[in-house]
């Protein structure tokens, strides 16, 4: 059982190019998160999915798009990328709307973005 | 908006010594969950504890205890007997009003020294 795989684990961008993150979990959950790490801030929400075909803005959209296409796969974009992207970004996911004792958020193992 | 607080940014603690971390948060809601996870220098976010806030007992989780202020709202984390494999960043969690986010506090370093 894989969990939540996140692809690429690391990658360099320069200013302007873009590229795209690739979540895949395979435990038939709902929802999918976007989150991004920062030094002092903790982790903060980009975009989350709660359903295939649907997505959300989070805390901090700006400069990112999502999509969710199918179940198991929510994909993060960045068009233009910037050097304030640079950033370490996990992918989450977890069965249901409700967050209970069962119902808990299962991350992946990250991937880190540095944009020159 | 929710917001969850961490006041302490680095921590340090002996091995097998005892250290609490502390959580703050805002909410209006009067059933909930809490959330405590690690991140080792693996970067991988694990689970530590959970608190249900209907329940008035404090959950524990082995070596990991939390207690639970409901009226102050704080949600703080206690390792006892620490080892050297604790050494990590934890961070409290807790979801917003419709359940369909975490919110995560900015996180505080722990060093366990030998």
């Amino acid at each position: 059982n894989a969990g939540v795989t996140q692809t690429p684990k690391f990658r360099v961008l320069k200013t302007g190019q873009s590229m795209t993150l690739l979540c895949a979990q395979d435990m038939n959950h709902e929802y999918m998160y976007w989150y991004r790490q920062d030094p002092g801030m903790g982790l903060r929400l980009i975009h989350y999915s709660v359903g295939e075909g649907t997505t959300a803005k989070g805390e901090v959209p700006d400069g990112y798009n999502v999509s969710r296409l199918k179940k198991q796969n929510f994909l993060l974009g960045l068009e233009s990328a910037a050097p304030s992207q640079t950033s370490v970004y996990f992918c989450a996911s977890r069965g249901d709307r409700a967050y209970s004792g069962a119902n808990v958020l299962t991350f992946g193992a990250g991937s880190r973005l540095t944009v020159l | 908006a929710q917001t969850v607080t961490q006041s302490q940014p680095e921590m340090s603690v002996q091995e097998a010594e005892t250290v609490t971390l502390s959580c703050t948060y805002d909410t209006s809601e009067s059933n909930y969950y809490l959330f405590w996870y690690k991140q080792p220098p693996s970067r991988q976010m694990i689970l530590v504890i959970r608190q249900e806030a209907y329940k008035q007992q404090n959950a524990t989780e082995n070596r990991f205890s939390v207690n639970f202020q409901k009226a102050a709202k704080s949600f703080s984390l206690k390792i006892s007997d620490s080892q050297l494999g604790d050494t990590a960043m934890y961070f409290c969690a807790f979801p917003n009003n419709a359940g369909n986010m975490l919110t995560f506090g900015g996180g505080t370093r722990l060093m366990v020294k030998p």
